[in-house]
């Protein structure tokens, strides 16, 4: 399978603890996006790069989330001293460099904090 | 900020009849993108229209940018059961690029 790949799929954690998820991309596409989508609603913006730049984040994401994306391969997502409010869908997304057409999305991380 | 909203929140049609979910988005777009999320899956993407006024069709599906670039629908003709899912439109942020998402129309399908 040559898609988006995320892992892990799902993750349950107590309040406080730190989570990580990791993106796969598309091997050829250089950019790398992150949205968050809870039920009901769209998927929200959280960050995205270009190779290994990070080039905007959202002003809704606290101090608490980092993403990188070190060689420009693949992503991480780091949730630190989690909350009840950061359960949801983390989704990744990619596509070609230069495109502003078409995200390949993956499966998404499904995060419930207790 | 960039706002894309999406009408109606929620559809229950009867197999066969047809559906319209709408989008209005409150800055004009360089491009406007669907996507369909069926229950328990991920956004895949359906199509991208460009020019101001395009319609694109896809079976029983007819897609449309307004002229003014700032909306668009998407309808489906004799829905099907396939049809079941939430369907998202998307633009692009005018001055970062990234994509904006509305809250997406969630259709039930009836058989």
């Amino acid at each position: 399978d040559t898609g988006v790949s995320q892992d892990p799929r799902h993750k349950i954690t107590k309040r406080g603890q730190n989570v990580t998820f990791r993106c796969d991309p598309i091997s050829e596409h250089n950019r790398l996006y992150w949205y968050r989508q809870t039920l009901g609603q769209g998927p929200e913006f959280l960050t995205y790069f270009q190779n290994e730049a990070q080039l905007e984040k959202s002003r809704l994401l606290s101090d608490r989330f980092s993403a990188e994306r070190p060689k420009g391969s693949f992503s991480t997502l780091e949730i630190q001293r989690t909350e009840q409010g950061d359960s949801a869908m983390y989704l990744c997304a990619s596509s070609p460099q230069g495109m502003t057409g078409e995200l390949f999305f993956g499966e998404g991380s499904r995060l419930t904090v207790l | 900020g960039q706002q894309v909203m999406q009408i109606p929140q929620y559809q229950h049609v009867q197999e066969g009849e047809d559906f319209t979910t709408y989008c209005n988005s409150s800055t004009t777009l360089s491009n406007i993108q669907w996507y369909k999320q069926r229950p328990g899956g991920h956004p895949v993407f359906l199509i991208q229209l460009v020019k101001s006024g395009e319609v694109k069709k896809q079976k029983r599906l007819t897609f449309q940018f307004g002229e003014a670039k700032k909306n668009s629908s998407l309808h489906i003709t004799a829905t099907q059961t396939t049809d079941v899912g939430t369907y998202f439109c998307a633009g692009p942020d005018g001055n970062t690029g990234k994509l904006i998402f509305g809250q997406g129309t969630t259709l039930q399908v009836k058989p």
